[in-house]
This record gives C-alpha cells, sequence and structure tokens, in this order.
C-alpha cells in the first residue's frame, strides 16, 4: 500500500522559498500516477497547487504557477514543492498526495504539515 | 476556473437518520465524449488529511460503507448517508477533476443533533 510522508521546515520567513518534501513508499514514482501538492490554510478549505508525472511534466494551478515549482526525484522516489516569495496568506497545511492519470481524484494522502509564514 | 459550491456550511443530523450533502458547480463537470461526472466526494476528520469515498460522481471507494452514495449529473451532486453514524461527523468536500485547475468545494461541516 502506498504512503506518502511530507517533510521540511515548519516555519518560513516572508518573502523566503517555501520548500517541502514528499517521500513515497510502497510505490515506485517512476511506474506511473501524477504526484499532487494540496494546502488547506487553517480552519479553511482545500487548494490544489500542481502536480507533475513521472515524465517531469508539470501542470500548475494559475492562480500559483509564477510562483511554483514542482520536482520530481526518481531515484529517492520523493517530489518536492518550491513556492516563492511567501506572505502570511501561505500559511497551511501543506500535503502531498497522489492522482490517476486523466482521473484527477486524490487517492492516497499524506499526513501533512504546517508551514507558518512568519518572520 | 469552476467555481464549487457546496450548501448547506453546516448540518446537524440524528444518529440513524439520512444527511444529505449537495454540490453545485459553475459549470459542467460531465465529459460528453465519456459521459463520465468528474467529480469526487471527501470525507476529512479533524487533524486527518481528507480520504476519497466517491468517485466519477456515484463510484464508492473500496471500503467505503455503503451507507454513502453519490448522485447527479452535469452541475448538481448530492452525497447521502443513508443512516448516520458517530464516526461520520467530519467535513465533507466535493471536487472536480473535469478542467485545471482542479478545484474544491468550500466544505460542509456534519454534526450529530
Amino acid at each position: 500500500q502506498v504512503q506518502l510522508q511530507e517533510s521540511g521546515p515548519g516555519l518560513v520567513k516572508p518573502s523566503a522559498t517555501l520548500s517541502l518534501t514528499c517521500t513515497v513508499s510502497g510505490y515506485s514514482i517512476s511506474s506511473g500516477y501524477y504526484w499532487a501538492w494540496i494546502r488547506q490554510p487553517p480552519g479553511k478549505g482545500l487548494e490544489w497547487i500542481g502536480h507533475i508525472y513521472h515524465s517531469g511534466s508539470t501542470y500548475y494551478n494559475p492562480s500559483l504557477k509564477s510562483r511554483v515549482t514542482i520536482s520530481v526525484d526518481m531515484s529517492k522516489n520523493q517530489f518536492s514543492v518550491k513556492l516563492s516569495s511567501v506572505t502570511a496568506a501561505d500559511t497551511a497545511v501543506y500535503y502531498c498526495a497522489r492522482s490517476e492519470p486523466g482521473y484527477s481524484w486524490f487517492d492516497s494522502w499524506g499526513q501533512g504539515t504546517l508551514v507558518t509564514v512568519s518572520s | 476556473d469552476i467555481v464549487m459550491t457546496q450548501s448547506p456550511d453546516s448540518l446537524a443530523v440524528s444518529l440513524g437518520e439520512r444527511a444529505t450533502i449537495n454540490c453545485k458547480s459553475s459549470q459542467t463537470v460531465l465529459y460528453s465524449s465519456d459521459s463520465k461526472n468528474y467529480l469526487a466526494w471527501y470525507q476529512q476528520k479533524p487533524g486527518q488529511p481528507p480520504k476519497l469515498l466517491i468517485h466519477w460522481a456515484s463510484t464508492r471507494e473500496s471500503g467505503v460503507p455503503d451507507r454513502f452514495s453519490g448522485s447527479g449529473s452535469g452541475t448538481d451532486f448530492t452525497l447521502t448517508i443513508s443512516s448516520l453514524q458517530a464516526e461520520d461527523v467530519a467535513v465533507y468536500y466535493c471536487q472536480q477533476y473535469y478542467s485545471i485547475p482542479y478545484t474544491f468545494g468550500q466544505g460542509t461541516k456534519l454534526e450529530i443533533k
């Protein structure tokens, strides 16, 4: 059974770059699926950030596209997100998740990691 | 972007009673080429990630109790819990995967009356 685990700093300063990594176990990223990042501000709803295919093809939410980069490291079975020029509005629980190519419901999720943007 | 609007925002139902949550999309999520509705439902309990319940608007995930059912087509969808159990207390979200950016409803908080 696939498992996903987010890791990275829990506190990021305003204007800095947020960087998180998702480690996948129980399934090889190179075998397929889309690998996604989704965030949830405290007490609020869910926002899809973007996803990456094992080929390296990426798809981003246009609202974040100018600031976000998702990459994959198949040697480590990990994928990562970088979000630049963060503000307090980027404070959220960040989840990594998996979805089927072409049918992007999210069938497996990490536990999430809270990232707070504050000086 | 397709805007997903859920109603109500919160709902209190007695144990054993039916709970109904609605989701409306700002444009159709029914793909004409395959006649499928690109709509999923999730359950999120406090401190946990969302859990996929239903995809294709009405297909239950393996292991999801059959008291959960999804219906609807085009722009109007419903998640029904036929007989509410205590463990169903959660926030429920709909999500469209018809087009990028994938978008979620604002959530419906379900409580016990």
